[in-house]
């Protein structure tokens, strides 16, 4: 069975930092992109970043560039989320979601609330 | 940056009624759509790819068409499951970009 399980968000301030992480299971880990997307309360789907399989790939979305970081650890099937310089508007669910390069998000996991607030 | 339009926001409809959902990109994106059904409180969940490839298992009830600049996805005959939030995405060009969703609603 397929599995994608984030790490507890937290809270954050203004201008902090925290780390998201997302460990998969039930797949070749090798296989897939990983994309993070979020959704601020009542909100739609926002794309935040993608990291290739090999992990030398990345992109981000123009609103966390400079300030988000992506990478992957192919030992440990886990993908990470460093969110640096955090604003009250990067509050949101945010999910990890498996990617077939040049396709679509197709397995998702539960996600996990980030709140940036002082 | 792809803007995609969906419409309506909210549709109303009755179980067992046709439901026609639209989703508009503000240039072509070939056939790099897909469709997501969320449920409150739930991820998202992939019902259609490739515009009009149904996943393994969405239902036949769920078909999607369209290429270009202008898709759609039906629901034939909306069960009571059916009523969530749909959210239609373009993965052709970067930035990656979703639709504002549509809402459908008990009737």
């Amino acid at each position: 069975e397929v599995q994608l399980l984030e790490s507890v968000g937290g809270l954050g301030q203004p201008g902090g930092s925290l780390r998201l992480s997302c460990a998969a299971s039930g797949f070749t880990f090798t296989n897939y992109a990983v994309g993070w997307v979020r959704q601020a309360p009542g909100k739609g789907l926002e794309w935040v970043s993608s990291i290739s399989r090999s992990g030398d790939g990345t992109a981000y979305a123009d609103s966390v560039k400079g300030r988000f970081t992506v990478s992957r650890d192919n030992s440990d099937n886990t993908v990470y989320l460093q969110m640096n310089s955090l604003r009250v508007e990067d509050t949101a669910v945010y999910y990890c979601a498996t990617k077939i390069p040049g396709a679509h998000f197709e397995y998702w996991g539960q996600g996990t609330l980030v709140t940036v607030s002082s | 940056e792809t803007v995609m339009t969906q419409s309506p926001a909210t549709l109303s409809v009755s179980p067992g009624e046709r439901a026609t959902l639209s989703c508009r990109a503000s240039q072509s994106v070939s056939s790099g759509l897909a469709w997501y059904q969320q449920k409150p409180g739930q991820a998202p969940r992939l019902l259609i790819y490739g515009a009009s490839t149904r996943a393994t298992d969405a239902p036949a009830r769920f078909s999607g068409s369209g290429s270009g600049t202008e898709f759609t996805l039906t629901i034939s005959s909306v069960q009571s499951e059916d009523f969530a939030a749909y959210y239609c995405h373009q993965y052709n060009k970067w930035p990656l970009t979703f639709g504002g969703g549509t809402k459908v609603e008990i009737k």
